[in-house]
């Protein structure tokens, strides 16, 4: 399974777009990057997924160049809701199991 | 769609008792279900993978004889965390997947709390 780099923390305020780059340099040919959010004391919800160039839903957008080795989770114009960590997954083996990283820490002011 | 139930939401046991956790799926079958633990300001640590009608997988470094699991049923699983202790004391989350879907189901946790 990828090891996944995300920054621990990150500061917005609210209306903004915000960007959270996840690095996997060893992505697999077969792995899907998948991102969750997590608000405390709840469990993680799934946000989106990609294998290669934009993906887009209602919520987010998720950005993969050509190599895949990286990744951009893009929330437009957060809301104080949008407060959550923000974990980055990459692949899964046959048992599907999910290894969490350490996820990102994100803060939206008023 | 794609519910996925906890119960209890939290609990407070004293040291010595056992305290089960269940997991079901609400709205779908599942064929594997996913017991993680979390610490406060931690990630979330996978503790094991269950399987409908076979023994769970745990993962290194979890006790299996102290995290009993069980998934008698594509509907429910449980963790039975025994002869519980203080450092036991975390935010338990279970997760379902149907079988061929990617995506996982999460549950709305379990605070433990053992005095």
């Amino acid at each position: 399974l990828a090891k996944t780099t995300q920054p621990i923390s990150m500061d917005s305020y609210e209306g903004q777009e915000v960007n959270i780059t996840c690095s996997h340099n060893n992505i697999a040919t077969n792995d899907y990057i998948t991102w969750y959010q997590q608000f405390p004391s709840q469990g993680p919800r799934f946000i989106i997924q990609g294998y290669k160039t934009k993906v887009t839903n209602e919520v987010a957008s998720l950005f993969i160049p050509a190599d895949r080795k990286s990744s951009t989770l893009s929330l437009p114009r957060v809301s104080l809701s949008d407060t959550a960590v923000y974990y980055c997954l990459v692949g899964q083996d046959s048992s599907y199991k999910l290894i969490f990283g350490s996820g990102t820490r994100l803060l939206v002011r008023p | 769609g794609a519910v996925v139930s906890q119960h209890p939401s939290w609990v407070i046991c004293k040291s010595g008792t056992s305290v089960k956790i269940e997991c079901r799926s609400l709205d779908f079958q599942a064929t594997t279900m996913f017991w993680y633990r979390q610490f406060p300001k931690q990630s979330l640590m996978l503790m094991a993978t269950s399987n409908e009608g076979s023994k769970a997988t745990y993962e290194q470094g979890v006790e299996k004889d102290k995290f009993l699991i069980n998934h008698a049923s594509l509907t429910l699983s449980t963790l039975t965390v025994t002869s519980a202790h203080p450092e036991d004391s975390s935010f338990y989350i279970c997760s379902a997947r149907v079988g061929g879907d990617y995506e996982q189901y999460f549950g709305p946790g379990t605070r433990l709390t053992v005095t």
